[in-house]
C-alpha cells in the first residue's frame, strides 16, 4: 500500500496521560503535515515538516505538544498531560514538497480523553 | 485572518439531482484550492485540485471551478447518487501549502 498510514486509529486515554501517534507518509514525499479536527469543524493546521526539519508550528500547538520526523521519514506527534479539550481527530498528510502540490491524507487517529 | 466559508452547511437532495456546493475565501493569494470528501469518522479523500492558474477541473460527475478574483469556488455534482452522501470540504493552500479548511457541507442524497 502506497498511501499515508496512521497508527493507532483510535486511542482512549485518561486525562493527564501522555499519548503518541505515528504517521507514515507516502514514500519519497518530502513534506508532512499534521492537522487537528474537532467535531463539526474542518481540520486546522498544527505543524509541518520539510524532510526532517520542522518549519512551522501553529499557535494551536501548545507546549504540551511535540512533533518529530527523524530521518525525514515517519513522524510522531506526542501530547503530554492530555486534557479533555485534546479530544479530536488528528490527521496527517504528505506531499511531494514545494508549493501547490496535492496533499494526501491518512485515515486519522481519533483521540478521546476521558 | 484567512477564512474559508462553505454554504450551505447541510443539503438534502433526491437521487438524480444536480447540485452545487459553494466555497468562499478571504485571501486570494492562494497556490491551489482542493475539494475533499469525508465520510463519518473517516479521513479525507481528495476529489479535485485546482491550481491558482486554472479555472476549473473535472473528474467524472464532479466539476470544480475557481474564481480567484472573487474568492469563490464551486463544486458541481451531476446526477447525484446515495453513495455521494458525505461531508464535502474545501481548502485553500496558502504559504507553505498549508491548507485552511471550511467547515464543510453535509450532503444527504435520498432514494
Amino acid at each position: 500500500d502506497t498511501g499515508v498510514s496512521q497508527d493507532p486509529r483510535h486511542k482512549i486515554t485518561k486525562r493527564g496521560q501522555n499519548v503518541t501517534f505515528r504517521c507514515d507518509p507516502i514514500s519519497e514525499h518530502n513534506r508532512l503535515y499534521w492537522y487537528r479536527q474537532t467535531l463539526g469543524q474542518g481540520p486546522e493546521f498544527l505543524t509541518y515538516f520539510q524532510n526532517e526539519a520542522q518549519l512551522e508550528k501553529s499557535r494551536l500547538l501548545s507546549d504540551r505538544f511535540s512533533a518529530e520526523r527523524p530521518k525525514g521519514s515517519f513522524s510522531t506527534l506526542e501530547i503530554q498531560r492530555t486534557e479533555q479539550g485534546d479530544s479530536a481527530m488528528y490527521l496527517c498528510a504528505s506531499s511531494p514538497g514545494g508549493e501547490g502540490y496535492e496533499q494526501y491524507f491518512g485515515p486519522g487517529t481519533r483521540l478521546t480523553v476521558t | 485572518k484567512q477564512e474559508v466559508t462553505q454554504i450551505p452547511a447541510a443539503l438534502s437532495v433526491p437521487e438524480g439531482e444536480n447540485l452545487v456546493l459553494n466555497c468562499s475565501f478571504t485571501d486570494s493569494a492562494i497556490y491551489n484550492l482542493q475539494w475533499f470528501r469525508q465520510d463519518p469518522g473517516k479521513g479525507l479523500t481528495s476529489l479535485l485540485l485546482i491550481q491558482s492558474s486554472q479555472r476549473e477541473q473535472t473528474s467524472g460527475r464532479l466539476n470544480a471551478s475557481l474564481d480567484k478574483s472573487s474568492g469563490r469556488s464551486t463544486l458541481y455534482i451531476a446526477a447525484s447518487q446515495p453513495g455521494d452522501s458525505a461531508t464535502y470540504l474545501c481548502a485553500r493552500a496558502g504559504t507553505a501549502s498549508k491548507l485552511t479548511f471550511g467547515t464543510g457541507t453535509r450532503l444527504q442524497v435520498t432514494l
